[in-house]
């Protein structure tokens, strides 16, 4: 069965870092675009990032261009979000989420992991 | 971007009866080369991560109850569930995939009246 398991949250100074891990098993993780969705307290969903199944297509919303950065490790199974200058705005779950078709990108998600907190506070 | 407008924000149904969320997008998501709907719906239930309901407007995913149907092209698409179940209280999401950046709509939260 598909499984994502999210590490690597916690409680981050504002203008800090942290990367946010999430290894998936149960499918061909090679064929599989793979994103981050993010959920404030209490808020809906935000999309942020995507990266495609051969890495050279990422994609992110307008609000952490430049600071966050998707990468994935095929042999590992593992995608991963680096995020630097971290706001109190970035205060949410990150969820990692598979996407629906084999080889894109623009997809739904058909499988979630259980998600990760990140709290940006002082 | 793409804006995902949803109505209602709440919906109290009793249960049996019928559930509607509608979902407007800023501009179609019609694809002309396959006519395919880049649209979806979700459920989010209290402390879990959100279910893929729907996809391409109208398909259901795999397990999904067949009380659950989608219907719309373009810019208006709808959420029906045919016969509110107890289980079904969450917050639904609508989604459009037609273009970067991906977005949501704001929810729809669906309680028992």
């Amino acid at each position: 069965q598909v499984q994502l398991v999210e590490s690597g949250g916690g409680v981050v100074q504002p203008g800090g870092s942290l990367r946010l891990s999430c290894a998936a098993s149960g499918f061909t993780f090679t064929n599989y675009g793979m994103h981050w969705v993010r959920q404030a307290p209490g808020k809906g969903l935000e999309w942020v990032a995507v990266i495609s199944y051969d890495e050279n297509n990422k994609y992110y919303t307008d609000s952490v261009k430049g600071r966050f950065a998707i990468s994935r490790d095929n042999s590992k199974n593992t995608v991963f979000l680096q995020m630097n200058s971290l706001r109190s705005e970035d205060t949410a779950v990150y969820y990692c989420a598979k996407g629906l078709r084999t080889s894109s990108v623009y997809d739904a998600f058909d499988f979630w992991g259980q998600g990760t907190m990140v709290t940006v506070s002082s | 971007d793409i804006v995902m407008t949803q109505s209602p924000d709440s919906l109290a149904v009793s249960l049996g009866e019928r559930a509607t969320i509608n979902c407007k997008s800023s501009q179609s998501l019609l694809y002309d080369s396959n006519k395919k709907n880049y649209f979806s719906w979700y459920q989010q239930k209290p402390g879990q991560p959100p279910k893929l309901l729907i996809y391409w407007a109208s398909t259901r995913a795999s397990g999904v109850p067949d009380r659950f149907s989608g219907s719309g092209s373009g810019t208006d698409f709808t959420l029906t569930i045919s016969s509110l179940r107890a289980e079904d209280v969450a917050v639904y999401y609508c989604q459009q995939y037609y273009s970067f950046p991906l977005t949501f709509g704001g929810g729809t939260k669906v309680e028992i009246k």
